[in-house]
Formats: structure tokens, sequence, C-alpha cells
């Protein structure tokens, strides 16, 4: 596609409640990331993955966040037994170098997670 | 860590007024330095970026120069518009290939 695509848009979900949250990045896109943005802060780093590899989950807050890229291409971050504190905006980001930080990367228009 | 600090805003300008946001950092090594943008609704956007010192990174009227020896690298235009409201971001490459980001700055501007 044109530019990096995330699904859904918005979602909220009952405390306790497992969520998954899609996205699609720019086709041959080597590079993808995750970021999570509380409510007036920057996006803080979450994960990396170069091709199907998860290079770097150091930024993942608990054992309950999990993401995987299995084929190279889309990929789902998962949330389970949602807690209030994981309401955020989860961005994604592709960029086609293997080592894209130092070319800024692409970003999808995130997922409005709110957790009640 | 590396680590950014960013001007609090909101900021709120009429258009055509001088726009800085400051943007100071700390780092091991030498990272590369960018501002992003995040307008109402939309994904954030890289607005410019420098690489090295005294570098300058320039996009749409937007200016930032690389300076290593003040730790900085704030956002400057010389007339604002209105549909430059948005969030600006200061980031810089951390550890790894990953992105650090500010807090973000609001820029309200009013015709």
């Amino acid at each position: 596609g044109a530019g990096v695509s995330q699904s859904p848009r918005y979602k909220v979900a009952k405390r306790g409640q497992d969520v998954a949250l899609r996205c699609d990045p720019i086709s041959g896109h080597v590079s993808l990331f995750w970021y999570q943005q509380a409510l007036g802060q920057g996006p803080e780093f979450l994960t990396y993955f170069q091709n199907e590899a998860q290079l770097d989950k150091s930024g993942l807050p608990s054992d309950r966040f999990f993401a995987e890229r299995p084929e190279g291409s889309v990929s789902t971050l998962k949330i389970q037994r949602t807690q209030q504190e994981d309401s955020a905006v989860y961005l994604c980001a592709s960029s086609f170098r293997r080592t894209g930080a130092d070319y800024g990367y692409t970003f999808g228009s995130g997922t409005r997670l709110t957790v009640v | 860590g590396n680590s950014v600090t960013q001007m609090e805003g909101p900021v709120t300008l009429s258009e055509e007024a001088f726009l800085t946001i400051n943007c100071t950092y700390t780092a091991t090594g030498y990272p590369s330095l960018f501002w992003y943008v995040q307008y109402p609704g939309e994904g954030l956007q890289l607005l410019l970026k420098a690489t090295k010192a005294d570098d300058k990174g320039s996009n749409k009227g937007f200016e930032a120069t690389y300076r290593k020896e003040t730790t900085s690298f704030h956002l400057e235009k010389g007339s604002v518009q209105v549909s430059d409201s948005a969030v600006y971001f200061c980031a810089l490459t951390g550890y790894g290939n990953k992105l650090v980001f500010g807090a973000g700055t609001i820029l309200r501007v009013k015709s």
C-alpha cells in the first residue's frame, strides 16, 4: 500500500480483555517498529522486527505484551489481560532499510486503545 | 541512555510570527537528530533531520541546526501559518535501531 495501515483505528476494551492490534507496513519494508504513545507524551519504543525476526523487545512493559511478524510483512501486537495503564495510542512504523533510524520511519495513524 | 528535552507548550502564535521550539538532548556517541510533526488525526511525519554536527535540516520553511557544543536542535520558522498548527516532536537515534522522542510541543497558530 501507499502508507502504513493500522487497524482498528479505535479500540475500547474492558479490563482483563485480550486485544490484538494490526499493522500493515509499506510493501517491501524490512524494518517494523511498535511504539506506545501515552496521552500528552512522546512515543516510546516497544519492539523492533527485521523481516520476521524480532531483534529487540526491550521496550515491552510486561509479559502481557507480545508481538509477532510471522511472514515478515503484517505484524500484530497482542496485549493480554488489559489494564487501565495500557490505555494509549499504539503506533507502528516501517522502514525499507535494515538500519532505518538514521533515515527516519514512515508511521501509521495509530490505534487508540482505551481500557475501561 | 539517550534522552530529549523540548520546551513545554502549548505555544500560541499569530499568523506570520517567528517560531522557535527548543530541543536539547543527552546522548552518547553521535546520534542523528529529527523533528517529527503530528497533525490532528494523522500519524507522525518526518519533518526534517540532521545526521552530523553543524548539519542544517530544512523542509517546508522549517529549519534546525545540529549544535554539538550546546547539544541542541532548535526548530525555527520565519513566518508560521495556521496550517502549521500541530504537535512537534524532537527525536534522536537511541541504542540499536530505535528513535527516542521528546514529550512533544503543541503549536497553535491563530489567524
